[in-house]
């Protein structure tokens, strides 16, 4: 079956605006978490989704945003970009039903942000 | 709340020898532990995890893992690796009621002919 998608792939912005990237789950998968990772921070958890709700979130300003439609697939939102907002954004998909991370995650290969 | 330090940041080894990346983790509560891989240019791939039961588990491509609760441990061991392991390693720890996954900063296993 099809992996997870992240779309697109590259993507450069200048600060202060904003931009929208997209994550299609694996099908049947209702859950997507994102996730950022830099250099310096590491892979740090922004949040997941699951059946359009958040049902968890990590400590990142009120700038990055997210939502689930109704076929599962996840956007992610920054507005207002910072330099330090350069980085590669991955998105992970799973059944998520089965209470914590108990089902596998699969990664997407990520979208790699610049800001400039 | 729970943290994960990966002792190494890079681990050099020769192709065919064995190799051991160090995971500790720190959690209040029982915890569900993972390794994964990155290889360049790539998301993440799961090589194995710990739910319950056995302490040691089995993963894809000959790694292995051994879960020590008493030294919150969750080391990664491969008796011989391959040039192709070449590759960057997480540690990661969720908590068993919620769904936030927290990962180490990677460590880089570099094999060399």
């Amino acid at each position: 079956k099809a992996g997870v998608t992240q779309t697109p792939r590259y993507l450069i912005k200048t600060r202060g605006q904003q931009v929208t990237l997209s994550c299609s789950p694996i099908s049947g998968h209702r859950s997507v978490s994102w996730y950022q990772q830099t250099p310096g921070q590491g892979l740090q958890f922004l949040f997941e989704y699951f059946s359009e709700t958040q049902r968890n979130k990590g400590n990142f300003p009120g700038r990055f945003s997210g939502r689930q439609f109704s076929n599962s697939r996840s956007e992610m939102n920054v507005s207002t970009l910072e330099l330090g907002d350069s980085a590669l954004y991955l998105c992970a998909s799973s059944f998520g039903t089965s209470g914590g991370f108990t089902d596998t995650q699969y990664f997407g290969p990520g979208t790699r942000l610049t800001v400039l | 709340a729970q943290s994960v330090t990966q002792l190494d940041s890079q681990v050099p080894v020769f192709e065919e020898a064995p190799v051991e990346l160090r995971c500790n983790y720190s959690s209040s509560v029982s915890v569900y532990l993972f390794w994964y891989v990155q290889y360049p240019n790539q998301g993440l791939q799961l090589l194995l995890k710990y739910l319950s039961g056995s302490t040691l588990v089995k993963g894809i491509n000959g790694f292995e893992a051994e879960f020590n609760k008493s030294q919150t441990s969750f080391h990664l061991r491969k008796p011989s690796v391959h040039i192709s392991d070449t590759a960057e390693y997480f540690c990661a720890v969720s908590d068993t009621g919620g769904f936030k996954t927290i990962f180490g900063a990677g460590t880089r296993l570099f094999v060399k002919a």
